[in-house]
């Protein structure tokens, strides 16, 4: 089945514990991105990857940082996490980097810091 | 840069009745434009999208949008919805440009009632 797989779906942590969010893709896409999600600011786009080692920054990439080593997987890993950083996350995958058409999101991961 | 306005965060309507779902963008580039759809508990998945052509696109589970250029519009309309449907909704854009990045409204809310 094509999907885009998260974990984990649920974590609670505590300020200051560096933490890891998986994302993988089964679809060969090119372009992958993360997003959080936020009550009455809908999703915003944290980082994204045009490609294998081509990673960007989004509106609001303070405090994470991504990797694109391989074409399927794009972790989410946040060194110091923060209050503020308490959120729904989502990665999202598109067949071409070049062209604009439909992103396939993951279920989502519900992060909690304390 | 892209902006977008979904102009009503919360609509309550009864089972069999219409609905029409709100969304306005600026743009000074080419556009194109996407309603996604949040299940309770879920990631978001396409209900439909314009890229080019006819500007009534119809999507999935009887949803259909206009794209109005001169309006700049893009609003959602069922003729008759059902409890399934209550959901959030998400209108997007997409600008021309190096990465076609994806930018949301803040969503909108439907709750069927019987």
């Amino acid at each position: 089945e094509a999907q885009v797989t998260q974990n984990p779906r649920y974590l609670i942590t505590v300020t200051g514990k560096k933490l890891t969010v998986t994302c993988s893709q089964n679809m060969n896409h090119e372009y992958m991105s993360w997003y959080r999600q936020d009550p009455g600011l809908g999703l915003r786009q944290i980082y994204y990857s045009m490609n294998v080692e081509v990673t960007d920054k989004g509106d609001v990439p303070e405090g994470y940082k991504v990797s694109r080593k391989e074409k399927r997987n794009f972790p989410l890993i946040l060194e110091s996490p923060s209050p503020n950083q308490t959120s729904l996350y989502f990665c999202a995958s598109r067949w071409d980097s070049a062209l604009p058409d439909t992103q396939y999101f993951g279920p989502g991961t519900r992060l909690t810091v304390l | 840069a892209q902006s977008v306005t979904q102009l009503d965060s919360q609509v309550p309507v009864f089972e069999e009745a219409p609905v029409e779902l709100r969304c306005n963008y600026s743009s000074s580039v080419s556009v194109y434009l996407f309603w996604y759809v949040q299940y309770p508990n879920q990631g978001l998945q396409l209900l439909l999208k314009y890229l080019s052509g006819s500007t009534l696109v119809k999507g999935i589970n009887g949803f259909e949008a206009e794209f109005n250029k001169s309006q700049t519009s893009f609003h959602l309309r069922k003729p008759s919805v059902h409890i399934s449907d209550t959901a959030e909704y998400f209108c997007a854009v997409s600008e021309s440009g190096y990465d076609y990045k994806l930018s949301f409204g803040a969503g909108t809310t439907v709750t069927v009632r019987a």
